[in-house]
């Protein structure tokens, strides 16, 4: 059964420096999304990406992220300047259509420090 | 604003059924999921409803009333395994299709 791909599984990293996120969507979908969960808490929205742009985000993901689709393939979350309240664990998910389910990845946790 | 409520914590016995309740409010409607979360891992989808009514799948059970803001999810015949948290996540109106999502109910099931 298709699934969504992310890598790498754990990432730690000091505070002040970038890390790219890298999610492999199911390959016929066509909506993309970043999630995040601190630890203990809810899931929250960070961005929504279709037809090659950003259609919706939050006010969690400001000007130190960016998303992009460099291939037909990968889905890219780049912090620039991770700060300590980056750490928690990044979800990447999928859709296929309009009115579908969103179908998620493993998840990346990242410790900054 | 847009808010979800579930219960924080359930408990259950083996061989036994659970509802988890969730109401919500937000900004219009199109649909609520119903994920599974073990500890560490990815959401894993359930159940969807978009209608009013009852959705079974297998031990898994979903219901929903829009008139009333609220869904449960039903499980019959609970194993050890189905020890986890339980997300109730909506799509509210939009083309943008995120979901906004419940705290979670953490269900331990003790034999």
């Amino acid at each position: 059964e298709p699934e969504v791909t992310q890598t790498p599984s754990h990432q730690v990293t000091q505070m002040g420096q970038e890390v790219i996120l890298r999610c492999v969507p199911i390959s016929n979908h066509l909506y993309f999304y970043w999630y995040r969960q601190i630890l203990g808490q809810k899931v929250e929205f960070l961005v929504s990406f279709y037809n090659n742009e950003i259609s919706e985000k939050s006010e969690i993901f400001d000007d130190q992220f960016s998303v992009e689709r460099p291939d037909g393939s990968n889905f890219t979350l780049k912090i620039r300047s991770t700060k300590l309240e980056d750490s928690a664990m990044y979800f990447c998910a999928s859709l296929d259509r309009e009115g579908g389910t969103q179908y998620f990845g493993p998840g990346t946790r990242l410790l900054v420090l | 604003g847009q808010n979800i409520d579930q219960p924080t914590e359930m408990t259950a016995t083996e061989g036994a059924i659970v509802q988890i309740n969730c109401t919500y409010q937000t900004s219009g409607f199109n649909g609520l999921f119903w994920y599974q979360q073990h500890a560490g891992e990815a959401p894993t989808f359930l159940s969807y409803n978009v209608l009013d009514g009852l959705e079974e799948k297998g031990r898994f059970s979903s219901f929903l009333s829009r008139s009333k803001g609220y869904s449960y999810l039903l499980l019959k015949e609970l194993q050890m395994k189905d020890s986890a948290s339980y997300l109730c996540a909506v799509r509210p109106a939009g083309n943008n299709r995120k979901l906004i999502w419940g705290l979670g109910t953490s269900l331990a099931v003790n034999p």
